[in-house]
Parts: C-alpha cells; sequence; structure tokens
C-alpha cells in the first residue's frame, strides 16, 4: 500500500521579500531553541539560536522571536534569496542544561519565487 | 561544511542484515549524538556520547548500538535490518560553544 509520508507545511515567498516561519513547540521547561535549515541531500544547518531568558536574537538576515508564554517560536528571514529556498526545522531542548538531546519540528518547506 | 564526517553516503542492503555506519566529529569535540530522520517520523534523537561514554538514550531500538572510540570518533550499529530501518542517519557534534553541527548523513535503504 502507499505509505504516507510526513506532510510538510510550505511557504512561498518572492525573492526580496521577508520571510516567517513560525514553530509551536511542546515543552514547556525547555531552555533552549534552534533553528536549522536543510537543503536537499543535506545534513541541518546551524541558523540560529535563543535561550529561554531571552525573547529575541538578530543574526545576519535572520531573526528569531521567542514567546514563552505561547510556547511559539518564530524565523524571520529579511530580503529572502534563491538561495534560503530548504526546509527549516525548530528544535528545542527540553531536558534542560547540558543535555542537547534535540527535540526537533516537523519542518516548513520555505520557497522562494525568483 | 560542518566539520562532521559521515560514511558511507549510501547503503542499500537486505532485511536481516547487520550495518555500521562511521562518524568522525569536528576536530576537538566530545559529544557525538546519532539522529534518525525518517519521512513519518521526522527528526528523532537515537542516541549520545561523551569522551567515549554513553550519556543519553533516545528513541533507540534495542537492535540498535552505538560506541565512541578513543580518537572520538562514533559508530552506530544496525542489526536485524527492517524494511521501516531504511532512514536518513545523522550524526552530530558539539563542542565548547554548546552548538549542534551535524554531518551530511548516511541514506539507508533496506530492501
Amino acid at each position: 500500500g502507499e505509505s504516507v509520508g510526513l506532510h510538510l507545511p510550505t511557504l512561498s515567498v518572492q525573492e526580496g521579500d521577508n520571510s516567517i516561519i513560525n514553530c509551536a513547540y511542546s515543552n514547556s521547561a525547555s531552555d533552549y531553541f534552534i533553528w536549522y535549515k536543510q537543503e536537499s541531500g543535506k545534513g541541518p544547518q546551524f541558523i540560529i539560536d535563543i535561550r529561554s531568558n531571552m525573547d529575541k536574537r538578530q543574526g545576519q538576515r535572520v531573526t528569531v522571536l521567542l514567546n514563552k508564554t505561547v510556547k511559539h517560536l518564530s524565523l524571520q528571514i529579511a530580503a529572502t534569496q534563491p538561495g534560503d529556498s530548504a526546509v527549516y526545522f525548530c528544535a528545542e531542548n527540553p531536558r534542560g542544561a547540558g543535555s542537547y538531546q534535540l527535540t526537533f519540528g516537523k519542518g516548513t518547506k520555505l520557497s522562494v519565487i525568483p | 561544511d560542518s566539520g562532521v564526517t559521515q560514511t558511507p553516503k549510501h547503503l542499500i542492503t537486505a532485511t536481516g542484515q547487520r550495518v555500521t555506519l562511521r562518524c568522525s566529529p569536528r576536530s576537538g569535540d566530545l559529544s557525538v549524538y546519532w539522529y534518525q530522520q525518517s519521512l513519518d517520523q521526522g527528526l528523532q534523537f537515537l542516541i549520545q556520547y561523551y569522551n567515549g561514554e554513553e550519556r543519553a538514550k533516545g528513541n533507540i531500538l534495542e537492535r540498535f548500538s552505538a560506541q565512541q572510540f578513543p580518537d572520538l570518533h562514533s559508530e552506530l550499529n544496525l542489526s536485524s535490518l527492517e524494511l521501516g530501518d531504511s532512514a536518513l542517519y545523522f550524526c552530530a557534534s558539539r563542542g565548547v560553544d554548546e552548538k549542534l553541527f551535524f554531518g551530511s548523513g548516511t541514506q539507508l535503504s533496506v530492501l
């Protein structure tokens, strides 16, 4: 029979526009959150991280926002480029300091329209 | 390039067989993590080693085992393979910067 694969949410954006990818995490005890980018045939690539004592962190063209009240994480990509096309995963560290046994979200596929 | 090396890139084998996946962490990193990525389960933590010792186990089957050697490379052994074991297996290493860096993975196909 046909296997049911993981249905990924997809976000399509025009090149040059800003992208916002959202993630709901599950464990209120998680103290560390990371966004990863995965291109086809490659492993997850670290983008940006944030600790639970912060609500915003900026990198180069990327910003991560953390709302612990509603257990929500978002990744904002400014001036999205074709090279940003990939699957983006949020990950949380639910077991506290030192563990890094990350729990990954199911991912969002970002498609950039040239 | 993350600095984490995994071999082989692809592995095709039959049900019931045993395979070994190899990982070399980034230079100086003592922690190695193994993850499985499948279409239905996503990315799942399997097991962690730190400087040769097992530190934590996640959703790892009893048919699977791992070890980390004195030179810090790690091997993941998968035995009595089943069709459902077909997946991408990733190794990641973590150093003092506390960030987890992933290798390119081994694509395992069990036929």
